[in-house]
This record gives C-alpha cells, structure tokens and sequence, in this order.
C-alpha cells in the first residue's frame, strides 16, 4: 500500500459537535503531518508527529487536538470549531522528520471540513 | 524572514509554448527548495527538487541563489500539464512553507 487515506471524505459539522479526522498510511513512514488548507490558498502546516511524538505545534488553537497511537494512524480530534476553521484538511507521511535532507512528503486527499 | 512567493495566480499558454512559472524565496540559511503539482482531483505531490537536478514530465528548475529563484520552465507545454504549482522551502526538519499557488492553464 503506497498511498495515504484520509477518512471521511466529507464532514459538516456545528460549533457544539465533537468529531475526529483519520489518517492513515503503511508505508513504514515514522513522520506524519496535518495541513489545513483554505480554498485558493496553499497548504498550511499545523501539527508535525515523530516517532509518534509531537515534534511541532504551529500555534494551533486547542480546538485542534492531534493524535498519533501508533506509527500507521494520525487523528486529528476538533471540538467547538468555528465557522472559519471550514477548510481541506490535508494529511501527509513522509520516512522520517530530521535535521537532514529533505524526505518526501506524500499527502492524502484531504478530508472537506464544513463548520455551521 | 522566510518567505516564498510565486508573482503570478493564474498563467495561461497555448499547447506547444514553452512555459515558465515564477518562484522567487527569502531565506537566511542554504536553502532546499521544491515543485509540488495539483491536478484536478488529485492529491497534492512533489514534482521536483532542486537537490536532485532532474527532469520530470519534462519540467527542469534550476536554484538561482544571485537572484533567489527557483523558476520552473518547460520547452513544450502540454494539456495535462495544467494544474496547481506550489513552490516550495524546506525551513527546517521536514517542515516546507508554500508559496501562493500559480494556476496553469494549457490551452489546446
């Protein structure tokens, strides 16, 4: 299996609801990412996973919380969205996050996120 | 400041033209730079890096740290190229930043 999967791959959702996006990928990559991005505009990074540790928060507001329970799987668990946080939520892996040169990054299709 | 900009949203070219997308960086540091591609209804994926010096689907890019660019540029443009162009920068780790976004559009 070469590709990462993103379930679902739509989600509407109101400001209350409490919801999880999935990520997955079996391709033995020990890095794994979280984008959000809004219609026209490039990927924006928001969390990065490391050996299943978190390695990078880009100031992500609380709303978000991200999970990794094991090397394959990333969730991203949203809770009290608002309406601007309606965007593609783009999941990626790549070998390994290191100080050396780049590894490439493959992305999922992304999960369409609507928040009411 | 590290930044990535790509001057032109949208670029059309007739089938056959040669085609040239414009990436220009900031960044203090040497910098790793690439092409990511987004067809339509397709995921978003790496195209080329300038580390490598390769040819892909017939686009180069050579790195200009003189001019910090990072042009892409293909002799013959073709109608399956029309996508999404995202430059890109490595800042650290595996961490990119993207520029903007060019929309090419090939007209047959």
């Amino acid at each position: 299996d070469t590709e990462v999967t993103q379930t679902p791959k739509h989600l509407v959702m109101g400001m209350t609801n409490k919801k999880s996006l999935k990520c997955e990928q079996h391709m033995g990559h020990r890095a794994m990412y979280w984008y959000k991005q809004k219609a026209k505009k490039p990927p924006e990074l928001m969390f990065v996973y490391s050996y299943e540790k978190l390695s990078i928060n880009e100031s992500v507001p609380s709303r978000f919380s991200p999970e990794c329970p094991n090397s394959s799987l990333l969730n991203l668990h949203l809770h009290a969205l608002q309406p601007e946080d309606s965007a593609l939520y783009l999941c990626a892996s790549s070998q390994e996050s290191s100080g050396g040169s780049y590894n490439e990054q493959f992305f999922g299709p992304g999960t369409r996120l609507t928040v009411l | 400041a590290q930044r990535v900009t790509q001057p032109e949203k949208l670029l059309s070219v007739f089938k056959g033209a040669p085609v040239e997308l414009k990436c220009n960086y900031s960044y203090s540091g040497s910098p790793e730079l690439f092409w990511y591609v987004q067809y339509s209804r397709q995921r978003l994926q790496l195209l080329l890096r300038h580390i490598s010096r390769e040819s892909i689907k017939g686009f180069t890019a050579d790195l200009n740290k003189g001019e910090t660019s990072f042009h892409l540029k293909k002799p013959f443009a073709q109608e399956e190229d029309s996508a999404m162009y995202y430059c890109a920068l490595k800042t650290s780790y595996d961490k990119v930043i993207f520029g903007p976004g060019t929309s090419l559009s090939v007209i047959p």
